[in-house]
């Protein structure tokens, strides 16, 4: 079937360290594929998205790389801040107006 | 942007009664909405999809009569837990989106539910 495998949490850094989330999924066909990040207190917000392979989705500083040949979109930060804390969720769709598939979420705690 | 609001952000219930959560988008009109749940440490899992002025589509292994859901305008839907038990304890989140084939959808921040 179709789902996300994302890297459990928490992940604790140090402002200004490096950020990856290992996100793989499974799925039939070409799913879109997106980071959803969810601050304390606050509903899911979407964070950037892939449509196809080899995209690459940008936001606020952090990147993905739509991956086809490691079925992967692993989520990046130069330089992450404390603001950056909350919880991040990778998911796809198969289709436009579909459902959303979501992994299980990696917390996250910046360190100041 | 648009905002998808949830109410109550908790609540308490003893077992066998039933409680509602409501979901409503305050600044756009949702043709669809969807309803999750979210055990701890674990993904949001689809229960139903929601259009307006419709039956709800559940998911497989959701219970149609358990977990109702109407969604009677285009700015609220609503999910009414009936005769909850603990094991109905669980955070439920809503989402919405402006149109059938929209690709994004706007989350509301969840509702803690808690039956004793």
């Amino acid at each position: 079937g179709n789902s996300v495998t994302q890297m459990e949490g928490p992940v604790t850094l140090s402002e200004e360290a490096f950020l990856t989330i290992n996100c793989t999924y499974t799925a039939t066909g070409y799913p879109s594929l997106f980071w959803y990040v969810q601050y304390p207190g606050e509903g899911l917000q979407l964070l950037l998205k892939a449509t196809k392979a080899d995209d690459k989705g940008s936001n606020k500083g952090f990147e993905a790389t739509y991956r086809k040949e490691t079925t992967s979109f692993h989520l990046e930060k130069g330089s992450v801040q404390v603001s950056d804390s909350a919880v991040y969720f990778c998911a796809l769709s198969l289709a436009r107006g579909d459902k959303i598939i979501f992994g299980k979420g990696t917390r996250l705690h910046i360190l100041p | 942007g648009a905002v998808v609001s949830q109410h109550p952000s908790w609540v308490i219930c003893k077992s066998g009664t039933s409680v509602k959560i409501e979901c409503r988008s305050l600044d756009f009109q949702a043709t669809t909405m969807f309803w999750y749940r979210q055990f701890p440490k674990q993904s949001l899992m689809l229960m139903a999809t929601s259009n307006e002025g419709s039956k709800a589509t559940y998911e497989q292994g959701v219970e149609k009569d358990k977990f109702l859901i109407n969604h009677a305008s285009l700015t609220l839907s609503t999910l009414t837990v009936t005769s909850a038990h603990p094991e109905d304890s669980s955070f439920y989140i809503c989402s919405a989106r402006d149109s059938p084939l929209a690709a994004k959808q706007y989350f509301g921040p969840g509702t803690r539910l808690t039956v004793t």
